[in-house]
């Protein structure tokens, strides 16, 4: 069975910083692309960033373009997405999700951060 | 970056009845979308991909079908457990954008 577990989340000041980690289990995790999406309290989906299968290519949402930093480490399964310079504006719950042909078959559970003084 | 505008945002029927929503990309798109379910507390669920093909073990009530621009995302009998908030999301390009969200309740 696909399982996608995320962790790190939690309070953090504005301008701070956090890493999230999504834990993959029951699929070869190197052959496939991962995505971060967050969703804000009581808003909608929002598109973070990505990275391929072997991590050689990236992309970032102009929203956090230059402030996060998505890798990954196929020898552990495990997903990262490295969040600097944190504003009000990026408080959400942030889903790690597996590719599979452009859709997301598998998410996490997701993790909550909240940036407040 | 591409543009996905779904409508309603919100919708009210009842049990039973079919329900449509509607997702306009602001360029082509191709036959490049998803639509997703998401139940409050819960993650999104992948419902359709590819604009129309049902994902394993989705329930066949749910359809969707469009290409280009202009998608539409079916229940044709709507059920209890339907209560949710519904997503299309564009994957022609990076960012792989989502409309905003069609929640809807039961009347």
């Amino acid at each position: 069975e696909v399982q996608l577990v995320e962790s790190g989340g939690g309070l953090v000041q504005p301008g701070g910083s956090l890493r999230l980690s999504c834990a993959a289990s029951g699929f070869t995790f190197s052959s496939y692309a991962m995505h971060w999406v967050r969703q804000a309290p009581g808003k909608g989906l929002e598109y973070v960033s990505a990275i391929s299968s072997n991590g050689g290519s990236t992309y970032y949402a102009n929203s956090v373009k230059g402030r996060f930093t998505i890798s990954r480490d196929n020898s552990k399964n495990t997903l990262y997405l490295q969040m600097g310079s944190l504003r009000a504006e990026d408080m959400a719950v942030y889903y790690c999700a597996r590719e599979r042909s452009g859709s997301y078959g598998n998410w996490g559970q997701g993790t909550l951060v909240t940036v407040s003084s | 970056d591409i543009q996905m505008t779904q409508s309603p945002s919100s919708l009210s029927a009842s049990v039973g009845d079919r329900v449509t929503i509607t997702c306009q990309a602001s360029q082509d798109i191709s036959n490049y979308l998803n639509w997703y379910q998401q139940k409050p507390g819960k993650a999104p669920k992948l419902l359709i991909y590819d604009a129309s093909n049902l994902e394993t073990g989705v329930p066949s009530r749910f359809s969707g079908s469009g290409s280009g621009t202009d998608f539409t995302f079916t229940i044709s009998s709507l059920q209890p457990e339907d209560i949710a908030t519904y997503y299309c999301q564009q994957y022609d390009n990076l960012p792989r954008t989502f409309g905003q969200g069609t929640k809807v309740e039961i009347k």
